[in-house]
């Protein structure tokens, strides 16, 4: 199995600040990857995939980087509603596998 | 717009079988380059997949659950059901039905459409 990590599991920051969740893949993807926000109580949305195809609606301050077994999710002035975990997932084969999640907590 | 309810028991008890239906509306659920997902999430932890459709017919199960998972589709009443055996605690968790759409090598992909979930609780 393609083991997910994502660091930091948790991160504090402020409205404004840039901040950069990092993704590590135990083999390479290419670049099957997907980018998902949950928020308490909710199913996850899908922000990202392809690693850096951003979805339609999805703010522009998001963004997504990386190939192989190195990727970034960032949120280049976060705001309100951005305070959230998020969950980078691999598709490149089964099983398929998700990080364990990074809290954004207001600092 | 697509649209995924999830129903079931809320309730189900040690070595129990629980059995969970996703409801398409909004779009087909038969069509070429989607499948159907799901998702499972225990109480404050992360997120597991758990089993995949094509629709094709296919099915991707996770090992962990090795048998006691079986998917199935019914295109007729647009539904997804998933059948869970011998449940124990360590089943309890909100279940997720997702539409997933297949990457260019049609293997597998992410997951763009989720219902709402919902909280399956093991217990006697």
């Amino acid at each position: 199995d393609i083991q997910m990590t994502q660091s930091p599991s948790t991160l504090s920051a402020s409205v404004g600040d840039r901040v950069s969740i990092t993704c590590r893949a135990s083999q390479t993807i290419s670049t099957w990857l997907a980018w998902y926000q949950q928020k308490p109580g909710k199913a996850p949305k899908l922000l990202i995939q392809k690693a850096f195809s951003l979805e339609s609606g999805v703010p522009s301050r998001f963004s997504g980087s990386g190939s192989g077994t190195a990727f970034t999710l960032t949120i280049s002035s976060l705001q309100p509603d951005d305070f959230a975990t998020y969950y980078c997932q691999q598709y490149h084969v089964y099983p398929l596998t998700f990080g364990g999640g990074t809290k954004v907590e207001i600092k | 717009q697509l649209q995924l309810q999830e129903s079931g028991p809320g309730l189900v008890k040690p070595s129990e079988t629980l059995s969970l239906t996703c409801t398409v509306s909004g779009g087909p659920i038969s069509s070429r380059g989607y499948y159907w997902g799901w998702i499972r999430q225990p109480p404050g932890k992360g997120l597991e997949w758990i089993a995949s459709i094509y629709y094709s017919g296919n099915t991707y199960y996770t090992v962990p659950l090795g048998s006691r998972i079986t998917l199935s589709i019914d295109t007729s009443k647009k539904e997804i059901s998933l059948k869970l055996t011998s449940m124990t605690a360590a089943d309890t968790a909100v279940y997720y039905c997702a539409r997933g759409r297949l990457n260019s090598a049609e293997v597998a992909g992410f997951f763009e459409t989720w219902g709402r979930g919902t909280l399956v609780t093991v217990s006697s």
